[in-house]
């Protein structure tokens, strides 16, 4: 069965600092990764997306993650943290039919 | 595009009454739909999946009697929680996935809090 690791429970960072957000999965075959993110009371929106190609993923408001198959990683990473980024933010691969999600990590930004 | 909804956003409901949650994909047609709840901070867990058309399968210790999923149309399916208890508190998300996609991307709708009296 597939599984996903947060490491991370909490993170702050500095307004305007790096960010990165650790993800490990466990899944036999190749996976299809994807980064969520969910404002307090809110469903998820979706950030960014690995099928296959380019390790190096792109997503929106910034964001990217690359995908290291040696590791069963998929980190994701912004260059400049903004304070409007606070959130949890949620890892997940897909197995067939269902995304299974790791633990989250909600990340605190100071300004 | 994708766009999901949920209705209600929030609902509170005496001990022992059903609460209907509505989940509805705007914009797509959705031949699997997905219900998830979240206890505060905490992640997703999955507790059924529906299929329009066909009877939702239940995730293991999900209770299918007291959960009950309709999946009738291809934008709409809906979670009545029957005879609801505190416990039964929490936040459900729905989500639903286009019927033609390949990716197994799934689209999620708002959420629904739940407070049972």
């Amino acid at each position: 069965a597939q599984s996903v690791t947060q490491p991370d429970i909490h993170i702050t960072v500095s307004e305007g600092a790096s960010l990165e957000l650790r993800c490990n999965y466990s899944y036999g075959a190749t996976p299809y990764l994807f980064w969520y993110v969910q404002s307090p009371g809110q469903g998820l929106q979706l950030l960014l997306k690995y099928f296959s190609g380019d390790t190096l993923v792109q997503g929106i408001k910034g964001f990217e993650a690359e995908f290291k198959r040696s590791q069963s990683s998929f980190n994701l990473r912004k260059p400049s943290v903004h304070w409007s980024d606070a959130a949890e933010y949620f890892c997940a691969v897909s197995a067939g039919n269902m995304l299974t999600f790791g633990g989250g990590t909600r990340l605190m930004v100071k300004p | 595009g994708a766009v999901v909804s949920q209705h209600p956003s929030w609902v509170i409901c005496k001990s022992g009454t059903s609460v209907k949650i509505e989940c509805r994909s705007l914009d797509f047609q959705a031949t699997t739909m997905f219900w998830y709840r979240q206890f505060p901070k905490q992640s997703l867990m999955l507790m059924a999946t529906s299929n329009e058309g066909s009877k939702a399968t239940y995730e293991q210790g999900v209770e299918k009697d007291k959960f009950l999923i309709n999946h009738a149309s291809l934008t709409l399916s809906t979670l009545t929680v029957t005879s609801a208890h505190p416990e039964d508190s929490s936040f459900y998300i729905c989500s639903a996935r286009p019927g033609l996609a390949v990716s197994y991307e799934q689209y999620f709708g708002p959420g629904t809090r739940l407070t049972v009296t």
